[in-house]
């Protein structure tokens, strides 16, 4: 079984500019989280979409958002980018809904804000 | 507000050498206790999930315990393509991870 996609991997972009990432789960999987992954602050949660309905919201600044399609496959968006939102931008999929199911992680977008 | 606490923060062994990893937490209802590996430049890779007090899991060289405040993860004779970064994660109510800071270990031949 295929792992969890992302593209595009690297991305350069600059200040007031607006990216789009997407994530495609293992298949079968219907939760799709996304996180950042930076030097300083860590892996830090953004937020989680199951069946097309964001379920949870970390603390992030309402530039950053996302959406889950029909099948499955998410796409996070951060608009008005900031030298601070270079980072690591992960994917992670399971199966359900479930508390206390595995998340199996992308290979990540690499995002550098000039 | 969850904590997760990783401890060393960097780990220098021999081959051979074994050793442990530590990860502290404070959740008010623990859904589940996670241990990744993660390679430079890549995602986390899953390596174990811990539910409840006093189980253990192993895979190869390591092996991951749980108590109710802490989990270890005991390293067994590594060999040097154990290097990496090990991230302990906690999820409570809300399905979110909560992730520590990670170990960063070098094992040298």
């Amino acid at each position: 079984k295929a792992g969890v996609t992302q593209t595009p991997r690297y991305l350069i972009k600059t200040r007031g500019q607006q990216v789009t990432l997407s994530c495609s789960p293992i298949s079968g999987h219907r939760s799709v989280s996304w996180y950042q992954q930076t030097p300083g602050q860590g892996l830090q949660f953004l937020f989680e979409y199951f069946s097309e309905t964001q379920r949870n919201k970390g603390n992030f600044p309402g530039r950053f958002s996302g959406r889950q399609f029909s099948n499955s496959r998410s796409e996070m968006n951060v608009s008005t980018l900031e030298l601070g939102d270079s980072a690591l931008y992960l994917c992670a999929s399971r199966q359900g809904g479930g508390t206390g199911e595995t998340q199996y992680f992308g290979p990540g977008t690499r995002l550098l804000v000039l | 507000e969850d904590q997760v606490t990783q401890s060393p923060e960097a780990l220098r062994l021999q081959e051979g050498e074994s050793s442990s990893l530590n990860c502290s937490y404070t959740v008010s209802g623990l859904r589940g206790l996670f241990w990744y590996r993660q390679d430079p430049g890549k995602g986390p890779e899953f390596l174990f999930t811990l539910y409840s007090a006093g189980e253990e899991k192993e895979k190869e060289r390591l092996k991951a315990t749980l108590t109710k405040k802490e989990s270890f993860l005991h390293i067994t004779a590594p060999k040097p393509e154990d290097s990496a970064t090990y991230l302990c994660a906690v999820q409570e109510y809300g399905n979110k991870l909560v992730f520590g800071a990670g170990t960063i270990l070098r094992v040298k031949s």
